[in-house]
């Protein structure tokens, strides 16, 4: 089955710095590659999605890129906040299948 | 946007009682849901997969009579932790999906077995 490998696990940046998150899966046939962002103690929230046909996605200061070749996918947070300090996952998944995820990435934003 | 209600948001219970935990999708059809527990700082590993009207397909390593799960309807899916033990003390977390992958989340029921 598909797995999901995620890195780093914890990450620290400077405010108005970059994040960057890398993940790599195993099943050739998935095609959606969803990331949530995870506020303590609540429900995973979806920030960004791709889909195999796509190799990059921008939604303001969120960018998902997609390497399907090497089967690698990586979320990019630019200009950092306060408020994107969290844990964020990546998954994968195929058309209409489960979703599985990664270990997550803890997020710190430094002041 | 896509809605998913869980119930209860916490619950407290005993060793040995049952405990049941629903999941509705509030403004669309979910013909698949999913079942997730989440460890304290750990990611989300996935339990079982419900489908509406046919028997829940389980991951390896959870056990099916343990972990009862039922898709009644095209809203509602429930898990039923029989028998809870204090190593069952965990987030437990539905998503539905509207078939086109986008998966939305439950807010979540963190059960803690005494």
């Amino acid at each position: 089955g598909e797995n999901v490998e995620q890195h780093p696990s914890t990450l620290s940046v400077q405010e108005g710095d970059s994040a960057v998150i890398k993940c790599t899966y195993s099943d050739s046939a998935s095609n959606y590659f969803p990331w949530y962002k995870q506020e303590l103690g609540k429900r995973p929230q979806l920030i960004i999605d791709i889909r195999s046909n796509v190799g990059e996605k921008k939604d303001q200061r969120i960018a998902v890129t997609l390497n399907k070749t090497a089967k690698h996918f990586s979320l990019h947070i630019t200009e950092t906040q306060p408020e994107d300090s969290a844990v964020y996952f990546c998954a994968a998944s195929k058309k209409n299948d489960k979703i599985i995820f990664g270990k997550g990435t803890r997020l710190h934003i430094l002041p | 946007g896509a809605v998913v209600s869980q119930h209860p948001s916490r619950v407290i219970c005993k060793s040995g009682t049952s405990v049941k935990i629903e999941c509705r999708s509030l403004d669309f059809q979910a013909t698949t849901m999913f079942w997730y527990r989440q460890f304290p700082k750990q990611s989300l590993m996935l339990m079982a997969t419900s489908n509406e009207g046919s028997k829940a397909t389980y991951e390896q390593g959870v056990e099916k009579d343990k972990f009862l799960i039922n898709h009644a309807s095209l809203t509602l899916s429930t898990l039923t932790v029989t028998s809870a033990h204090p190593e069952d003390s965990s987030f437990y977390i539905c998503s539905a999906t509207d078939g086109a992958n986008v998966l939305t989340f439950g807010a979540g029921s963190r059960l803690t077995v005494l």
